[in-house]
């Protein structure tokens, strides 16, 4: 079955605290993406990958990092979380053809 | 600056009947559009894809127009059925790397 797969889920974490977010995908897609998603504010990217060792900023990367060194993984990496990174956070992958973007199941990060 | 613009207000509509949403964006050329459809605390589903030289796509009960002159796109959903209430993401390609830009989407409420 296709799928992105993030990890956690749910995560309590207090600030400062660096953390993990894992993302892999089994499509064998070139085009991997954070996102975060806020009341009123919805999805904005925070990272974009175009292929492995390819990475780029999207329009919210304060405060995150990513890294490409599989195809299939593209980890989210909160070095010295704080309480405004407290949101819903999805992975998205897609093919160069440009068609849908996969969606993970998300995780819900709160920071303390 | 770059805008994609979705209701805001929820659409309380009756079952059986047809719901219309509109996306209009500014400042932008895209090469396609896409809708999204996402459920409370999951990932975004992609539903239908529509590229800049067609005027109209269709799948199942869901029906996408885009107007490159007006900016504007309109999502149609018929014989609305409850199972359809969620929430619908408009998405445009701003480099056509499939950087995807979201409008913050419009709730949709079928009533029995």
């Amino acid at each position: 079955e296709a799928q992105v797969t993030q990890n956690p889920r749910y995560l309590i974490t207090v600030t400062g605290k660096k953390l993990t977010v894992t993302c892999s995908q089994n499509m064998n897609h070139e085009y991997m993406s954070w996102y975060r998603q806020d009341p009123g504010l919805g999805l904005r990217q925070i990272y974009y990958s175009m292929n492995v060792e390819v990475t780029d900023k999207g329009d919210v990367p304060e405060g995150y990092k990513v890294s490409r060194k599989e195809k299939r993984n593209f980890p989210l990496i909160l070095e010295s979380p704080s309480p405004n990174q407290t949101s819903l956070y999805f992975c998205a992958s897609t093919d160069m053809m440009n068609t849908e973007a996969f969606f993970g199941q998300g995780t819900r990060l709160t920071v303390v | 600056s770059q805008k994609i613009e979705q209701n805001s207000e929820a659409l309380n509509i009756q079952e059986g009947k047809t719901a219309t949403l509109t996306c209009n964006y500014t400042n932008y050329s895209p090469a396609y559009l896409q809708w999204y459809r996402q459920d409370p605390g999951r990932g975004p589903v992609f539903l239908l894809l529509i590229r800049e030289n067609e005027k109209e796509k269709r799948k199942e009960r869901l029906k996408v127009t885009f107007d490159t002159t007006l900016k504007q796109s309109l999502f149609h959903i018929t014989a609305s059925q409850p199972a359809d209430s969620a929430t619908y993401l408009c998405a445009l390609d701003l480099y056509g790397n499939n950087r995807l830009a979201f409008g913050k989407g419009n709730q949709v409420v079928v009533i029995p």
